[in-house]
């Protein structure tokens, strides 16, 4: 069966620290993948995609993701967090002809 | 460009009342999912309409339906609303649909309490 796993729930960080937001997938086919980043009580927001090519993509507000096939791992990174990041991030996974699988979410909390 | 502008925002029903909710995607996007977001399941996709045609279904009972109409804003609505219905309820907008390889963008969402 296809899923999405974000394996933390919580991630705890201090400002101007590095971010690495886990996602991995178990699809059978090659998936197109996103990160999405919600406020509380907000819709998600768009951070970044892959659908080809370049395996680093840049999105923004200065995160980036990398995708690794042979992990099947889509982990988004941030060199130095800012107290405003502090939302929930969601890996979501698609294929052709299926919509979206959206992870569980990882709740980041920024320390001043 | 407007982007995905779903109303009301903020809704209070009581048990066994029927709410709709409404959706306008994006300029030009033909295709709307809405999905149920709730503190335990996360966001789950309740249907997708393309140029007016359901074309894909979640695992929720037949209590929720929706609509698309020519002009592709979409109406989701839920009958006989239980108290499991609160939640917020997420209208996302894309070009070709989710499964045609094309990113979603959301709107804010309608926070639905069922009392």
């Amino acid at each position: 069966a296809q899923s999405v796993t974000q394996p933390d729930i919580h991630i705890t960080v201090s400002e101007g620290a590095s971010l690495e937001l886990r996602c991995n997938y178990s699809y059978g086919a090659t998936p197109y993948l996103f990160w999405y980043v919600q406020s509380p009580g907000q819709g998600l927001q768009l951070l970044l995609k892959y659908f080809s090519g370049d395996t680093l993509v840049q999105g923004i507000k200065g995160f980036e993701a990398e995708f690794k096939r042979s992990q099947s791992s889509f982990n988004l990174r941030k060199p130095s967090v800012h107290w405003s990041d502090a939302a929930e991030y969601f890996c979501a996974v698609g294929v052709y002809g299926q919509n979206f699988v959206f992870g569980p979410g990882t709740r980041l909390s920024v320390l001043p | 460009k407007a982007g995905v502008t779903q109303t009301p925002r903020y809704l209070i029903k009581t048990r066994g009342q029927q709410v709709t909710l409404s959706c306008s995607p994006i300029s030009g996007h033909r295709s709307v999912s809405w999905y149920q977001q709730t503190p335990g399941q996360g966001l789950q996709f309740l249907f997708e309409y393309f140029s007016e045609t359901q074309r894909n279904k979640g695992n929720f009972p037949g209590r929720f339906s929706g609509r698309q109409f020519s002009n592709s804003r979409s109406e989701m609505n839920v009958s006989t609303l239980e108290l499991g219905d609160s939640a917020l309820y997420l209208c996302a907008s894309s070009l070709v649909g989710q499964g045609g390889g094309t990113e979603a963008f959301f709107g804010q969402g309608t926070r639905l309490t069922v009392v």
